[in-house]
């Protein structure tokens, strides 16, 4: 079936580092694929998203770039900082039968150090 | 406009007892779904709806576990009987249209305690 698996946390950097969470995914044909965040006592909110190969989400200074021949999505930030403290989710929605709902990875928990 | 709500936003319950959580959409969102995520875990889809139908009701953990909605609004998931390994977060989320090219948007959650 389809599923999502991102690199396991908890992910600890200093401010203005580069960030890399890494995203991979196994899914029939050619799914849509998000990265959602949820803040410290808050909801699970879109991040960005990108629904065919070589599409590339971005939001906030993070990007993501569907890759079908690696089958990823990594997410990416050039300079973090304290308040991208969260925890991230990567998933996929796939056409056909699994088209009606989320896969979702574990989740990678990411703190910010000043 | 409002986002997805729910309520309550937290419950505590003693094991065996029934739970009702509820669930307010965006309005014009068609679909809806619910989602459970227990601690330290990814989220669990559970079911789905498309208007006030639930086609599939495959991802119910047990058939403790029930879902209906009234038209295009107001959604409530009823837990019967919760046993501990019912503790969760549930979430909900809503979506225009279904079809993996609607984005969900999603509930702050109800994080429910079974004693």
């Amino acid at each position: 079936g389809d599923s999502v698996t991102q690199m396991e946390g908890p992910v600890t950097l200093s401010e203005e580092a580069f960030l890399t969470i890494n995203c991979t995914y196994t899914a029939t044909g050619y799914p849509s694929l998000f990265w959602y965040v949820q803040y410290p006592g808050e909801g699970l909110q879109l991040l960005l998203k990108a629904t065919k190969a070589d599409d590339k989400g971005s939001n906030k200074g993070f990007e993501a770039t569907y890759r079908k021949e690696t089958t990823s999505f990594h997410l990416e930030k050039g300079s973090v900082q304290v308040s991208d403290s969260a925890v991230y989710f990567c998933a996929l929605s796939a056409p056909g039968e699994g088209a009606q709902k989320l896969v979702f990875g574990q989740g990678t928990r990411l703190t910010i150090n000043p | 406009g409002a986002g997805v709500s729910q309520s309550p936003s937290n419950k505590v319950t003693e094991k065996g007892k029934d739970v009702e959580l509820r669930c307010d959409p965006i309005s014009g969102h068609t679909a809806l779904y619910w989602y459970r995520q227990r601690l330290g875990q990814g989220l669990e889809f559970l079911i789905y709806f498309q208007g006030n139908s639930a086609p599939d009701k495959s991802g119910l953990p047990s058939d403790r576990f029930s879902a209906e909605r009234t038209g295009e609004s107001v959604s409530t998931l009823t837990i019967q009987r919760t046993q501990q390994e019912d503790s969760a977060v549930y979430l909900c989320a809503s979506s225009l249209g279904l079809g993996f090219l609607n984005t969900q948007y999603f509930g702050p959650g109800t994080r429910l305690t079974v004693l």
